[in-house]
C-alpha cells in the first residue's frame, strides 16, 4: 500500500454532466500527479500540481480542471463528460514537483453513459 | 506519438521460468525509468526504478538492465512465479511526467 488513497472508488455519470474525483497524497510528498488510464492502455499524464499550482498538463482538453489544497491533497474536476472519458482515473504522489518517484493510488473507475 | 515503446504485450512463462519484458525510448532527456506492476481493477505499483547512470539494478527477483546507448532498458524476472502474473507497465519520467508504454500482459503458469 502506497498511502495514496482515492474517491470515490466506482463512479457512474451521464454525458455532459459534470464529475469531480479526490485524491489524498502520501504523507511527506508534496506533489500530486493525474492520469487517465482507459481499458486496456497505458496510464496518460492529464496534470501535475506541485505546491498549489498546475505544474505541467498532457494533451487533454481545458474541461479537465485541478486544484491542489494546502494539505497537499487535489482533486480533479471534469466537465461536461463524453463517453470517451470512461476510464480509471489514478492519481500519484510524489516529492519535489519533478525526477522523483511516483507513487499511485487505487484509481477511481468512471463510466460516462 | 508514442515515445516508449513495449514489448510484447503479451507474454506466457512457465512457473521457475524467466520473464523478459523489453522498452524503447526515443527522447534523449529523462530522469529515471521506472517499471510498474498493475493488477486487476487496482492502481499501478511502483516495482523498481533506474537512472540513466547506472547500467543494472537488482532487487530481489527484479533486474533492470539499461542501454544508454541502444536507448533500451529491459525487466526480467527471475524464478517467475504465478504470483507475478499482472501487467507490467515500463515509464519514462522527464521532468514531471511519466510516458508509459503499452504494457505486457504477463501470465505465468504453476
Amino acid at each position: 500500500e502506497t498511502g495514496v488513497t482515492q474517491s470515490p472508488t466506482h463512479l457512474i455519470k451521464t454525458r455532459g454532466q459534470q464529475v469531480t474525483l479526490r485524491c489524498s497524497s502520501q504523507s511527506g510528498h508534496n506533489t500530486v500527479s493525474w492520469y487517465q488510464q482507459a481499458l486496456g492502455q497505458g496510464p496518460q499524464f492529464i496534470f501535475q500540481y506541485y505546491r498549489e499550482e498546475e505544474n505541467g498538463r498532457g494533451n487533454f482538453p481545458p474541461r479537465f480542471s485541478g486544484l491542489q489544497f494546502p494539505n497537499y491533497s487535489s482533486e480533479l474536476n471534469v466537465n461536461a463528460l463524453e463517453l470517451d472519458d470512461s476510464a480509471l482515473y489514478l492519481c500519484a504522489s510524489s516529492w519535489g514537483g519533478r525526477g522523483n518517484e511516483q507513487y499511485f493510488g487505487p484509481g477511481t473507475r468512471l463510466t460516462v453513459t | 506519438q508514442q515515445q516508449v515503446k513495449q514489448s510484447p504485450q503479451s507474454l506466457i512463462v512457465q512457473k521457475g521460468g524467466i520473464s523478459i519484458i523489453n522498452c524503447a525510448y526515443e527522447n534523449t532527456a529523462f530522469d529515471y525509468f521506472p517499471w510498474y506492476q498493475q493488477f486487476p481493477g487496482k492502481g499501478p505499483a511502483l516495482l523498481i526504478a533506474i537512472r540513466p547512470d547506472v547500467s543494472e539494478k537488482k532487487e530481489g527477483r527484479f533486474t533492470i538492465s539499461f542501454n544508454k546507448s541502444a536507448k533500451q532498458f529491459s525487466l526480467h524476472i527471475m524464478d517467475s512465479q504465478p504470483g507475478d502474473s499482472a501487467t507490467y507497465f515500463c515509464a519514462r519520467n522527464a521532468g514531471n511526467m511519466l510516458t508509459f508504454g503499452g504494457g505486457t500482459r504477463l501470465m505465468v503458469k504453476p
